[in-house]
C-alpha cells in the first residue's frame, strides 16, 4: 500500500532563517506531488505541484520554492523565512488523472 | 466568483440528527468531486467520492447535480465523532490540482 511521510511534525524557526521540509511517498511510481499551506482557521492554499522529476508549478508568488530531485521526493524550501510563513504545511500525492489526493501528517511551522 | 464555495458554518446539531451540506462549483467542465474531512489540527482525509448517480457509505450520502453545479453531503444519525470540518473538492480534469473549498464546520453536541 502507498504511504506518505512528511517531517518534521513541528518546527519553530526564527525570522530570516532557512527552511527545508521533506516529503516522500512509498508504494507508488510517478505520483503527482503537492505542497499546501493552511493558516490558522483558514482554507488550504496550494503552493506548488509537480507531475514529474524536476517539474514544478508554482501557484502563488511567495518566499518559498519547491524541488523534486527524485520521483517520490518533494522538498519545500526557503532561504529566509518571514513571519507570514507561519502555518500548517501539508504534502500530498495522487495518481495521474482526476484522482483524489492523500495527505501527509503535516508540519506545523511557527516563525518567531 | 470563487471556484468552490461552501457555507463555513458552524453547524451545531444534536446527536442523532440529520445534517446536510451543500457546495457549489463555478466551472461546468469539472470532472471529479470528493468530500474530505479534516479534524482540528490534522490533515484532510478522503471521506468519499461523489458520483453522478449519487452514492452512499453507511450514514453518509453524497450527491452531484451537474445542471445546478452543486454537490451535497448528507449525514444521518450524527455521532459526536462526526464533529469536524468537511471540505468540498473539485477536479477540473487531467493532471490539474484539486480545488478545495474552505470547508464547513460541524459540531455534534451530546
Amino acid at each position: 500500500s502507498q504511504t506518505i511521510h512528511q517531517w518534521p511534525a513541528t518546527l519553530v524557526q526564527p525570522v530570516g532563517s532557512p527552511l527545508s521540509l521533506e516529503c516522500t511517498v512509498e508504494g507508488t511510481s510517478n505520483p503527482n506531488l503537492y505542497w499546501y499551506r493552511q493558516a490558522a482557521g483558514r482554507g488550504l492554499q496550494l503552493l506548488f505541484y509537480s507531475v514529474g522529476i524536476g517539474q514544478i508549478s508554482s501557484e502563488v508568488p511567495q518566499n518559498l520554492s519547491a524541488s523534486r530531485p527524485q520521483d517520490r521526493q518533494f522538498i519545500l524550501s526557503s532561504k529566509k523565512l518571514l513571519l507570514s510563513d507561519s502555518g500548517f504545511y501539508l504534502c500530498a500525492w495522487s495518481v495521474r488523472g482526476a484522482q483524489p489526493q492523500h495527505f501527509g501528517d503535516g508540519t506545523r511551522l511557527s516563525i518567531l | 466568483r470563487k471556484e468552490v464555495e461552501q457555507d463555513p458554518g458552524p453547524f451545531n446539531v444534536p446527536e442523532g440528527a440529520t445534517v446536510a451540506f451543500n457546495c457549489t462549483y463555478s466551472n461546468s467542465a469539472s470532472q471529479s468531486f470528493f468530500w474530505y474531512r479534516q479534524d482540528c489540527r490534522k490533515e484532510p482525509k478522503l471521506l468519499m467520492s461523489v458520483y453522478s448517480s449519487g452514492n452512499e457509505d453507511g450514514r453518509f450520502t453524497a450527491q452531484l447535480n451537474r445542471a445546478s453545479q452543486y454537490i451535497s453531503l448528507l449525514i444521518r444519525d450524527s455521532k459526536l465523532s462526526d464533529s469536524a470540518t468537511y471540505l468540498c473538492v473539485v477536479i477540473l480534469g487531467g493532471n490539474t490540482p484539486l480545488v478545495f473549498g474552505k470547508g464547513t464546520r460541524l459540531s455534534v453536541i451530546a
